[in-house]
């Protein structure tokens, strides 16, 4: 069971160029997220997906795109990288019930902008 | 929408002390509260969480109690050993879960 699965691990951009996060989840949950993590900061939200076919932006969407591609695959994509993006990136999901919603993230991809 | 506040933002501890970690929400309506912790290089990982119907939740040497009528949560850890060292990220929840900014924990042989 590799829970939650995101690539690449590390990456250099120069500024203006694109890439895109792949994330995938292997526990059957329905919501997906999207984080960055920066010194002093914590985690933000930057997008989330609460099902299939549905995404809503979080606290810091702009520069960024997402797509649900699946139910296990939610990926993120810098249309032009700024540094401004230089950040650890988190995918998570989770499964939502009554009584909360637990979230489980991957191990991160680390995203350098020169 | 809810925010969490968490302090402190960095505490170090000798070993075998015990450590607390707090933090305050602001959204009456938030019931689930997780603690994460988060190793050097790696993703944060569920230690423990506690639901708006339970004050307190132990887990061998972690805990955490909630007081819903003051609006605040803590994250106890006794006997602390050196791989308790990490940063902790407490959250708040009543659909998305917002998280506090996190406490470095340094715990010293």
């Amino acid at each position: 069971n590799a829970g939650v699965t995101q690539t690449p691990k590390f990456q250099v951009l120069k500024t203006g160029q694109s890439m895109t996060l792949q994330c995938a989840q292997d526990m059957n949950h329905n919501s997906m997220y999207w984080y960055r993590q920066d010194p002093g900061m914590g985690l933000r939200l930057i997008y989330y997906s609460a099902s299939e076919g549905t995404t809503d932006k979080g606290e810091v969407p702009n520069g960024y795109n997402v797509s649900r591609l699946n139910k296990r695959e939610f990926s993120l994509r810098l249309e032009s990288a700024a540094p401004s993006q230089t950040s650890v990136y988190f995918c998570a999901s989770s499964y939502f019930d009554r009584s909360g919603n637990t979230i489980y993230f991957g191990e991160g991809s680390w995203l350098t902008v020169v | 929408g809810e925010n969490v506040e968490q302090h402190p933002s960095t505490l170090s501890v000798q070993e075998g002390d015990s450590a607390v970690i707090k933090c305050t929400y602001s959204d009456s309506a938030s019931n689930y509260f997780p603690w994460y912790k988060q190793e050097l290089g790696k993703g944060p990982q569920l230690i423990i969480d506690i639901r708006s119907n339970v004050g307190e939740k132990k887990d061998q040497r972690i805990a955490v109690t909630l007081n819903k009528t003051a609006k605040h949560f803590s994250l106890h850890i006794t006997e602390t050993q050196p791989e308790d060292s990490a940063v902790y990220f407490c959250g708040g929840s009543n659909y998305k879960l917002t998280f506090g900014k996190g406490t470095l924990l340094t715990v010293n042989p």
